[in-house]
């Protein structure tokens, strides 16, 4: 049985970065896909991107392109998300969670449900 | 891309009560790649149905999914303490995710 485990919470200030981790156990690591997605306080769940570990290729949100950089270690069955310029805005709770059907077809990638999650990393940007 | 927008709300009901949350898609959902996820405070989201229809291991069955196109339906049969929450609907099957807003299902 899968599960993810998550980094604790971080306390940032703006301008910096964050990096947040998800290591998973059971399970074949390479086999699925694991997405990114927070919660602002008191909102609603926003998908930021993904990353199959067996292609190396991650995507992104456009709102967050440029910013956040998700990647993974296949040795370590670890994935990492990693977000910068903070600002206060981005004061959330991150998730990592299992995406098992997601596949690449022709170049293109494509996720689906997430059946498996992380506990959340509360992440605070605050001067 | 496509646009997820669930109402109500928020829904007042009483345990034993039938819950209906609706799900309108801004544009057709291709091969019904729709999925539900129940989150209670504090916690994170669980997965209860995905495909539109089909129940992820361990859901009651007092849940179901139906729906298709553009508009998607989560019931709930019969209220339990347990499943006032909030619901989200997901649409998948594209290089990126997109979740509707939510719904509140609090005791009246």
């Amino acid at each position: 049985q899968v599960q993810l485990v998550q980094s604790g919470a971080e306390v940032k200030k703006p301008g910096s970065s964050v990096k947040v981790s998800c290591k998973a156990s059971g399970g074949t690591f390479s086999s699925y896909a694991i997405s990114w997605v927070r919660q602002a306080p008191g909102q609603g769940l926003e998908w930021m991107g993904g990353i199959i570990p067996i292609f190396g290729t991650a995507n992104y949100a456009q709102k967050f392109q440029g910013r956040v950089t998700i990647t993974a270690d296949e040795s370590t069955s670890t994935a990492y998300m990693e977000l910068s310029s903070l600002r206060s805005e981005d004061t959330a709770v991150y998730y990592c969670a299992r995406d098992p059907a997601a596949e690449a077809v022709a170049g293109n990638y494509y996720y689906y449900y997430m059946d498996v999650w992380g506990k959340g990393t509360t992440v605070t940007v605050s001067s | 891309e496509i646009v997820l927008t669930q109402s109500p709300g928020t829904l007042s009901l009483s345990p034993g009560e039938r819950a209906t949350l609706s799900c309108r898609a801004s544009q057709s959902v291709s091969s019904s790649y729709l999925a539900w996820y129940q989150q209670k405070p504090g916690q994170a989201p669980r997965l209860l149905i995905y495909g539109a229809s089909s129940r992820a291991t361990g859901i009651p069955d007092r849940f179901s999914g139906s729906g298709s196109g553009t508009d998607f339906t989560l019931t709930i049969s019969r209220l339990e303490p347990e499943d006032f929450a909030v619901y989200y609907c997901q649409q998948y099957g594209s290089s990126h995710g997109a979740f509707g807003q939510g719904t509140k299902v609090e005791i009246k």
